[in-house]
């Protein structure tokens, strides 16, 4: 099983800042990984597939990057909307299909 | 539109089961892998397993492989979580979502979420 480690665990970020998330894969995973986004009570949503694509909708601010077992989430001018809880997932080897712990992005 | 809707919230006594539905609609049921995560209270995504309906090829994770069975009905659009011999730590959200593609790939669209809380 793949293990998707993600850190930091919590960012604190002022608004219009940048922030930076990390996903590290236990073994490559090419670039076979997406991005989530969850509010509090919602579903999970698509940010980023195929390590840097943007998913239907996502704003131009939202840059995934990285292949192998090293990726980065780079979120710029963060908005008050983008506060929350950013997942990576891997699909390359599976089942299962595994997902990080999650990085929680913060109003600092 | 593609929508994916969920039956609605559970409470279950220890050692019962329950059948979760996912309704979908808007695209070809049959052409894409759909999948289960659980979210336990205040924790992260759990990959629970698969179905691909067109064929009903069914793959778990290891951590729930003989603890949950999924299927699906071609007839009208819906899979299904079931769980059985339901514990207090099986309380937990209980999401449905679609892969991208006929591949297993990211997760495009998403239910609204199945909560479950199994107290005696």
């Amino acid at each position: 099983e793949i293990v998707m480690t993600q850190s930091p665990a919590t960012l604190s970020v002022s608004p219009g800042e940048r922030a930076t998330l990390s996903c590290r894969a236990s073994q490559s995973v090419n670039s076979n990984l997406a991005w989530y986004l969850q509010k509090p009570g919602q579903a999970p949503r698509l940010l980023i597939y195929g390590a840097s694509t943007r998913a239907t909708g996502i704003p131009a601010r939202f840059s995934g990057s990285g292949s192998g077992t090293e990726f980065t989430l780079t979120i710029n001018s963060l908005q008050s909307e983008d506060f929350a809880v950013y997942y990576c997932q891997q699909y390359n080897d599976w089942p299962p299909l595994t997902f990080g712990g999650g990085t929680k992005v913060e109003i600092k | 539109e593609v929508q994916l809707v969920q039956s609605g919230a559970e409470v279950k006594k220890p050692g019962e089961s329950l059948k979760i539905s996912c309704k979908t609609s808007g695209y070809s049921f049959t052409s894409h892998w759909i999948g289960w995560v659980r979210q336990m209270p205040g924790k992260g995504l759990d990959w629970m397993g698969i179905i691909y309906p067109g064929d009903s090829d069914t793959r778990y994770s290891p951590s729930f492989q003989g603890q949950v069975t999924i299927s699906a009905d071609k007839s009208i659009s819906t899979a299904y979580l079931q769980l059985s011999s339901l514990k207090a730590s099986d309380t937990a959200m209980y999401y449905c979502a679609r892969h991208g593609s006929q591949l297993v790939r990211e997760y495009d669209y998403w239910g609204q979420g199945t909560l479950v809380t199994v107290s005696s």
